[in-house]
């Protein structure tokens, strides 16, 4: 079983839709988590970083972690063919210095 | 002026080959690391280095030997390349240990 399980889609929705990404994992020491977007040809960036169970909102994007489930979202409102993109979730322990990533989900917003 | 700068951007080349990417950043950052991604977009961690130590090596072949000159520059060699090996390789930096990775735009490497 892999430490962190991420379905890679792709997933294709229409303009304007909500989008909700899914990550799981099995190591209970992972205490900061992370979603990045990759563009094709591109380095992956941060979208969004949260440590504690929750919600955490900006702008379009809202994060959410459930450590109790082993569970964290990514919701992107209002959907733009600009979000088109691989969405990467990652988790990193205490320890640090090993930041463990998703499979990545593949997304296409159509206009 | 880019923060996290690979090169080459491609590289293609024969099994048994050997070949070096290099990697540079000028973010003042302490921490440095190499990903390889796959064909299928799995990205994994290989290395991880602070202050010019390595700190995390994730069981890769000893045919790869990263190499850290300073704090600013992280670089791979790789010997005896095989098909497997073909993937995109990704540098990064990091100000703490479970901080925001920066990543370079990557390295394409394909072995024929």
């Amino acid at each position: 079983q892999k430490e962190v399980e991420q379905d890679p889609g792709p997933l294709s929705v229409p303009e304007g839709a909500i989008v909700s990404l899914n990550c799981t994992y099995s190591n209970s020491a992972f205490q900061y988590f992370m979603w990045y977007r990759q563009y094709s040809r591109k380095g992956p960036e941060l979208l969004m970083y949260t440590y504690s169970s929750g919600n955490k909102e900006d702008g379009r994007f809202t994060a959410q972690v459930d450590k109790s489930s082993k569970y964290i979202s990514l919701f992107i409102r209002d959907s733009q063919p600009s979000d088109s993109a691989t969405y990467l979730c990652a988790m990193t322990s205490a320890g640090g210095f090993k930041t463990i990533f998703g499979a990545g989900t593949r997304l296409f917003v159509k206009a | 002026d880019t923060a996290v700068s690979q090169t080459p951007k491609y590289l293609v080349t024969q099994m048994g080959n050997d070949k070096s990417i290099k990697c540079e950043q000028n973010l003042g950052h302490d921490t440095m690391y190499w990903y390889k991604q796959d064909s299928k977009k799995f990205l994994k961690i290989m290395f991880s280095y602070n202050n010019k130590e390595l700190i995390i090596n994730e069981t890769v072949p000893n045919r790869f030997s990263p190499k850290s000159p300073d704090k600013a520059h992280l670089n791979l060699h790789i010997n005896s390349l095989e098909l497997g090996d073909s993937a995109v390789y990704f540098c990064a930096s990091s100000q703490d240990r479970d901080g925001e990775l920066f990543f370079g735009e990557g390295s394409r490497l394909t072995v024929l």
